[in-house]
């Protein structure tokens, strides 16, 4: 079945560096969606993909649909110790079920 | 954005017992509502899809009479996880999607079953 990759699986960083992850897959999916998830949370939407090619930002994170409709990257500048959390990506096929990622988990050292 | 709410947050109870969760699109209505299961550092793990009217639609490996969904109205799916035992403590999340509008997915705030 359609699968997702994301890299790296985890990652430690000083705050105010950026941070940079991807999403990949075999399949092409016509959306893409960033999720972020804290402990004992549920994941809130981040950033929503529509169309190959487009970059969206949300404050100090930016992601964008690659061209291929077979992966994406999030990014997230000066990084501050709340960005804590594991970073979901998940991909739609056409109104089929979204597929997520393994997740990215990220850590911010003071 | 639209707002998926899950109650209880969480729940504690005996082994034997079933314990019911719910999942509410508060804004919009939801055709379609999916139900997770996460382990402890793991990624979601889809148990099945929660459709309006209709019966639930389960992934491979999930039993469907432990775990009974029910959509019976455009704005509410029910988990209930019935004789529960220990092995069914975890995390549960609902999401919704927003067909409607962005086709978005958005998830409730996850339940945390423990099963003594």
């Amino acid at each position: 079945g359609q699968q997702l990759n994301q890299s790296p699986q985890s990652m430690f960083i000083q705050e105010g560096e950026d941070v940079s992850m991807n999403c990949t897959s075999s399949s092409i999916f016509n959306t893409w969606l960033w999720y972020k998830q804290e402990p004992g949370e549920g994941p809130v939407l981040l950033i929503a993909l529509y169309k190959a090619g487009e970059l969206t930002s949300n404050g100090r994170l930016t992601a964008q649909f690659g061209i291929t409709r077979k992966d994406s990257f999030l990014n997230i500048s000066a990084s501050i110790p709340s960005d804590v959390g594991i970073y979901f990506c998940a991909g739609d096929n056409y109104g089929q079920n979204f597929v997520f990622g393994p997740g990215t988990r990220l850590s911010v050292l003071p | 954005g639209a707002v998926v709410s899950q109650h209880p947050s969480r729940v504690i109870c005996k082994s034997g017992t079933s314990v019911k969760i719910e999942c509410r699109s508060l804004d919009f209505q939801a055709t379609t509502m999916f139900w997770y299961r996460q382990f402890p550092k793991q990624s979601l793990m889809l148990m099945a899809t929660s459709n309006e009217g209709s019966k639930a639609t389960y992934e491979q490996g999930v039993e469907k009479d432990k775990f009974l969904i029910n959509h019976a109205s455009l704005t509410l799916s029910t988990l209930t996880v019935t004789s529960a035992h220990p092995e069914d403590s975890s995390f549960y999340i609902c999401s919704a999607r927003d067909h409607l509008n962005t086709g978005e997915l958005f998830f409730g705030e996850g339940s945390r079953l423990t099963v003594l």
